[in-house]
């Protein structure tokens, strides 16, 4: 493992059910971030928590609902999802005080929707 | 895979032999650069770094250049391995506040045994 775990790994669901996407860094990094990879886009940012705090939502829909708990969680729920929204999910962690942003991402959840 | 859809360019090298992967990025305000490797069903992996107050950086078998004029960022891979076959992404970031790092679209390497 890296060092930022994500569940599941795979995640098939419908439509209409609700879900969610966990990530857990054990770095005691500051700023936690979900990224969308998909096959006809590259890395896609979606949201920012930096102290737990939402700094950036990059106009994603309100389908995906992030919740950062505390530093070391990162949660992203789904609901009504469309089959478009199939793509793998990326959660990364950085220490924002070091004046570097170098990532450590996880190894993501591939998420279809059908 | 991921970015199986996207028309990634591609490089394909023997193995043993060295390879050069080219970056052009975006914002001349950017002061920190990254490269990463993702290997398939994995997340990026940090590789190296560079600051904008350096021109090269060394690492293990692998160097970055950076050509701040003309906004080019390069990752040399020496002796390349098949293991070094992936899709290799540079990152920039503006020291301007806030989060965003912006990513290429990446280049898949190939190593041929």
């Amino acid at each position: 493992e890296t060092g930022v775990t994500q569940t599941p790994r795979h995640l098939v669901m419908g439509m209409t059910n609700k879900k969610s996407l966990k990530c857990e860094q054990h770095l005691g990094h500051n700023a936690m971030y979900w990224y969308k990879q998909s096959a006809k886009k590259p890395l896609e940012l979606m949201f920012v928590y930096s102290l737990e705090e939402r700094v950036e939502n990059n106009s994603v829909p309100s389908r995906f609902s992030p919740e950062c708990p505390n530093s070391s969680h990162l949660f992203l729920h789904l609901h009504t999802l469309q089959p478009e929204d199939s793509a793998l999910y990326l959660c990364a962690s950085s220490q924002e005080d070091t004046g570097g942003y170098g990532y450590t991402f996880g190894s993501g959840t591939r998420l279809t929707v059908v | 895979g991921e970015n199986v859809g996207l028309h990634l360019p591609t490089l394909s090298v023997q193995e043993g032999d060295n390879s050069i992967i080219n970056c052009a990025y975006s914002n001349s305000a950017s002061d920190y650069f990254i490269w990463y490797k993702q290997e398939s069903g994995k997340g990026p992996q940090f590789i190296i770094d560079i600051r904008s107050n350096m021109d090269k950086r060394q690492g293990q078998r692998v160097t970055v250049l950076l050509n701040k004029t003309v906004k080019h960022l390069s990752l040399q891979i020496a002796a390349t391995q098949p293991g070094d076959s992936a899709v290799y992404f540079c990152a920039e970031n503006a020291h301007t506040g806030g989060f965003k790092t912006i990513f290429g679209a990446g280049t898949r390497l190939f190593v041929k045994a």
